[in-house]
C-alpha cells in the first residue's frame, strides 16, 4: 500500500536558521504530494503541493521538489521565523485515489 | 474566507456510549472526509463521502462507525459504542472537486473514559 515517512521531531531551531524536513514515500503510479501545516489549536492547512515529477511547490518561503527518482518531497525554508513553529505533515494522494495518506508529522519549534 | 468548522472542540464520553461528531463543510464543496489522529500517531483516513454515499472507507471504519449528511450542510460521524481506543483527534475535510485540495477543520478531540 501507499505510505509516507517523514523525519521525527521535535526539530528545534533558532530564528533565521535553515529548515529541512525529510519526507519519502511509497506509492504505485504517480501520486500528488503535499505538505500540510498545523499551527497550535488549528486544523491542517495546505502549505504547498506538487502533482508531477520535478514540480516544485512553494509558499510562504517554503519549498519542496517532487523527486521521483528518490521518491522524496523534502520541505525546506531558508530562514525560519518564530511564527513557523508548528507541526508539518507530508502527505500523498494516489493517482487514482481520493484520500490522503499522511506521514507522522514533524513538530518544529523556532526559538527567538 | 470560507472554512470547515467542527463541533464540539472536545468531547468526553464513557466507554460504550454513542457519540456524534459534527462538521460543517465549506458550502459549495462536494467531497467530504473524516480522518483521525490518535495521540502521537499518524493522521489516518477513515471515510470519504460523495453524492450522498460512502465512496471509500478504511479498515478502521467498521460497523461501529457511520456518516451522514442529514441536511445539506452538516456532515456527521457517529460512533455507536465507543471504545477506549477511539480516543483521538477527529478531523473533517471537504473539497470542491476531484483534483482540488482538501480543506480541514480544526478537529474534535474525543476522549473515551
Amino acid at each position: 500500500g501507499n505510505s509516507v515517512t517523514q523525519m521525527e521531531g521535535p526539530v528545534t531551531l533558532s530564528e533565521e536558521a535553515f529548515l529541512t524536513i525529510n519526507c519519502t514515500y511509497t506509492a504505485t503510479g504517480y501520486p500528488s504530494l503535499f505538505w500540510y501545516v498545523q499551527y497550535p489549536g488549528e486544523g491542517l492547512q495546505l502549505l504547498l503541493k506538487a502533482t508531477k515529477a520535478d514540480d516544485k511547490g512553494s509558499n510562504k518561503g517554503f519549498e519542496a521538489t517532487y523527486r521521483k527518482e528518490t521518491t522524496s518531497f523534502h520541505l525546506e525554508k531558508g530562514s525560519v521565523q518564530v511564527s513557523d513553529s508548528a507541526v508539518y505533515f507530508c502527505a500523498l494522494r494516489a493517482a487514482a485515489g481520493n484520500k490522503l495518506t499522511f506521514g507522522g508529522g514533524t513538530r518544529v519549534l523556532v526559538k527567538p | 474566507e470560507p472554512e470547515v468548522t467542527q463541533t464540539p472542540s472536545h468531547q468526553v464520553t464513557q466507554m460504550g456510549q454513542e457519540v456524534i461528531l459534527r462538521c460543517v463543510p465549506i458550502s459549495n464543496h462536494l467531497y467530504f472526509y473524516w480522518y483521525r489522529q490518535i495521540l502521537g500517531q499518524k493522521v489516518e483516513f477513515l471515510v470519504s463521502f460523495y453524492n450522498n454515499e460512502i465512496s471509500e472507507k478504511s479498515e478502521i471504519f467498521d460497523d461501529q462507525f457511520s456518516v451522514e449528511r442529514p441536511d445539506g450542510s452538516n456532515f456527521t460521524l457517529k460512533i455507536r459504542s465507543t471504545k477506549l481506543e477511539d480516543s483521538a483527534m477527529y478531523f473533517c475535510a471537504s473539497k470542491l472537486a476531484a483534483n482540488n485540495e482538501q480543506f480541514f477543520g480544526p478537529g474534535t478531540r474525543l476522549t473515551v473514559l
